[in-house]
């Protein structure tokens, strides 16, 4: 069974960093590409970043870019988020998201982790 | 930039069938496939449509989904409505430089 374990969310305030982490478990972690996905309260999905299967290539919205880095730990099957700069904007629930098909990069959710809270305030 | 656009919010009646609609802006939303995401309340989202029209297993077969060029546009088809269909529903699919975009979701009320 495909399980997608969240961890590192909490309040920060404005301008300060935090560190996701996803730990997946139940399939090949090494062939599959991962993405972050974020909601804001009562608002609706935005996907944030992508990372290949080797983690040479990685995409993120434009919204994060220069402030936040995915990376990959496929010795230790897990996913992580490093986000820094963070802004008010930033609050949402963070979804770690695995596809339905191993490959290089998709960046299409299949599989969901229950998400993590992030609050950005002072 | 690629966006996708879907109704805010659709009513239907149970046992009927409904479409929500997702539009393709500032690009074909046939050079990708198309996702569709169920969310309830308090819920991490599910997937219900993968692949444009491939239903994950346990999905029942009253959901479906297609493509349609003319209109640039990706539907979903929830046929027999069902009370516990009422959920939030969000497309996806992908922009040129391989990013992830989603809709802004579609909230479905069966009553």
């Amino acid at each position: 069974e495909v399980q997608l374990l969240e961890s590192g969310g909490g309040l920060v305030q404005p301008g300060g960093s935090l560190r996701l982490s996803c730990a997946a478990s139940g399939f090949t972690f090494s062939n599959y590409a991962m993405t972050w996905v974020r909601q804001a309260p009562g608002k609706g999905l935005e996907w944030v970043s992508g990372i290949s299967v080797s983690g040479g290539s990685t995409y993120n919205a434009d919204s994060v870019k220069g402030r936040f880095t995915i990376s990959r730990d496929n010795s230790k099957n897990t996913l992580s988020l490093q986000m820094n700069s963070l802004r008010a904007e930033d609050t949402a629930v963070y979804y770690c998201a695995k596809p339905g098909v191993s490959g290089s990069y998709n960046p299409a959710p299949f599989y969901w982790g229950q998400g993590t809270p992030v609050t950005v305030s002072s | 930039n690629f966006m996708l656009t879907q109704p805010h919010s659709v009513s239907e009646s149970p046992g009927k069938t409904v479409t929500l609609s997702c539009t393709g802006i500032g690009g074909s939303i046939a050079s990708n496939y198309v996702q569709w995401y169920q969310q309830r309340p308090g819920s991490a989202p599910t997937t219900v449509i993968y692949e444009d029209n491939q239903r994950p297993s346990g999905v029942p077969d009253r959901f479906s989904g297609s493509i349609d060029r003319s209109s640039n546009s990706a539907s979903l088809i929830i046929s027999g409505l069902r009370t516990e269909d009422e959920a939030v529903y969000y497309c996806q699919s992908s922009d040129s430089g391989n990013r992830g975009v989603f809709g802004g979701g579609t909230k479905l009320t069966v009553l």
